[in-house]
């Protein structure tokens, strides 16, 4: 079974600083995909970047962009300038395809999330 | 485009009732994902639908739970009889699929939750 782990229940970080959560994963695929989700209070579960497992290159979306360490399994997400607006938690998925009644679909397992706080 | 809709946003009921929720994927998704939310297990992943189909519903937890899609526009999950441990943040989730694989440039597309409260 595939597992995701987020080691840090909780982060914090000043206004306009810089941020990384950390994700490692357990898989013995080759093939898979990578994200991380941003759930504010509004409880919306908002995609904010991904990345193909095969692509070597790290992913990049405006302020966030991720360390995708293969070898290591491990995916973190850095957030620059931080805004007050990314308070959230954070989420770290993993999307693998599975089989199951005859065919087969991308199935999204979910780390256990990251508190983020900035502070004005 | 509206989104993944979800209702109710937030249900109280008591121990035993049945409690129904529901939710309208985006137009034109054809794969459809029930999630739930707790603070103990996170998000695990209850059922998945393909065109309407039931094609992996290993994650619903007991008898109790059952989930229907009559139509590419709607789908529900129902609890009955309902418990305390089931209290918890409901998602629904959609995307686009062909040939059963999710195209990443949809990714999936999550509602808003419903928050259960059994009582």
């Amino acid at each position: 079974a595939q597992t995701v782990t987020q080691s840090q229940p909780e982060m914090s970080v000043q206004e306009a600083e810089t941020v990384t959560l950390s994700c490692t994963y357990d898989t013995s695929e080759n093939n898979y995909y990578l994200f991380w989700y941003k759930q504010p209070p509004s409880r919306q579960m908002i995609l904010v970047i991904r990345q193909e497992a095969y692509k070597q290159q790290n992913a990049t979306e405006n302020r966030f962009s991720v360390n995708f360490q293969k070898a290591a399994k491990s995916f973190s997400l850095k957030i620059s300038d931080s805004q007050l607006g990314d308070t959230a938690m954070y989420f770290c998925a993993f999307m693998k395809h599975v089989r199951a009644g005859g065919t087969s679909y991308g199935k999204l397992t979910f780390g256990q999330g990251t508190i983020l706080t900035v502070h004005p | 485009d509206a989104g993944v809709i979800q209702s109710p946003r937030h249900e109280v009921t008591e121990m035993g009732q049945e409690v129904t929720l529901r939710c309208k994927p985006i137009s034109g998704h054809n794969s459809l994902f029930w999630y739930r939310q707790t603070m103990m297990r996170g998000l695990e992943l209850l059922i998945y639908f393909n065109n309407n189909v039931p094609i992996d519903d290993s994650g619903m937890p007991e008898d109790r739970f059952s989930a229907k899609m009559p139509n590419a526009s709607f789908s529900t999950l129902k609890i009955q009889p309902s418990e305390p441990r089931d209290s918890a943040v409901y998602f629904c989730a959609s995307s686009l699929t062909q040939q059963g694989i999710i195209l990443l440039n949809y990714g999936y597309t999550f509602g808003s939750g419903t928050r259960l409260t059994v009582v």
